[in-house]
């Protein structure tokens, strides 16, 4: 049974441009969490999809945007990208009772900007 | 605004000996409660988690924490450490009203003297 994976596991990109994260999550979830984690602290939730449809949002900028397909996998696109958004990137999948288990983590991209 | 606190940023401890690690959170009322595990380069492990019921709960890797409703607190604790232990360790609180919408706090890095 295959956890959340993501891809790709590093990225090196320079301020201005764009990029896009992808994460499938476990089987039998159908919820999509991303989270931030710069270096030395805790993840930062950006923003969970269900249903195809962003249904929470964090403190971040416009520039960050993401999708979930019917498959339930998740896209996150960062654009005008800055210095501040080297960081790695958690997507967590959750599903079942509508919101109350846990979540399952991927290994992350390690998004560094140049 | 809700908030999780970790009071140790790093705690040492010998291989064998006991370990606890604190967390405090801010929130009206009961949360649902988890402690994390991150190893250099790697995502989060759910090591337990706390929805409701009895007030210790017991997870993977031989850890334990308890629920204090009366301090906000859910402290992480494990009788006898091994160096696989060394890691980040991550509290984290799903605020009920929130869908999975996770806060971490900052983390506590564990380092295991053999």
């Amino acid at each position: 049974d295959a956890g959340v994976t993501q891809s790709p596991t590093h990225l090196i990109k320079t301020r201005g441009q764009q990029v896009t994260l992808r994460c499938s999550p476990k089987s039998g979830h159908d919820t999509v969490s991303w989270y931030q984690q710069a270096l030395g602290q805790g993840p930062q939730f950006i923003f969970q999809y269900y249903e195809e449809e962003e249904r929470q949002r964090g403190n971040f900028p416009d520039r960050f945007s993401g999708h979930q397909f019917p498959n339930y996998s998740s896209e996150l696109n960062v654009n005008a990208l800055l210095l501040g958004d080297s960081a790695l990137y958690l997507c967590a999948s959750s599903g079942g009772d509508r919101g109350r288990s846990a979540q399952h983590f991927g290994d992350g991209t390690r998004l560094s900007i140049l | 605004a809700q908030s999780v606190t970790q009071p140790d940023i790093h705690i040492t401890v010998s291989e064998g000996a006991s370990l606890e690690l604190r967390c405090n959170y801010s929130y009206g009322a009961t949360p649902y409660l988890f402690w994390y595990v991150q190893s250099p380069g790697q995502g989060l492990q759910l090591l337990l988690k706390y929805f409701s019921g009895d007030t210790l709960v017991q997870g993977i890797k031989g850890f334990e924490a308890e629920f204090k409703r009366s301090q906000s607190s859910f402290n992480l604790r494990k009788p006898s450490v091994h160096w696989s232990d060394a890691a980040e360790y991550f509290c984290a609180v799903d605020m009920e009203t929130s869908y999975d919408k996770v806060i971490f706090g900052p983390g506590t890095s564990l380092s295991v003297i053999p």
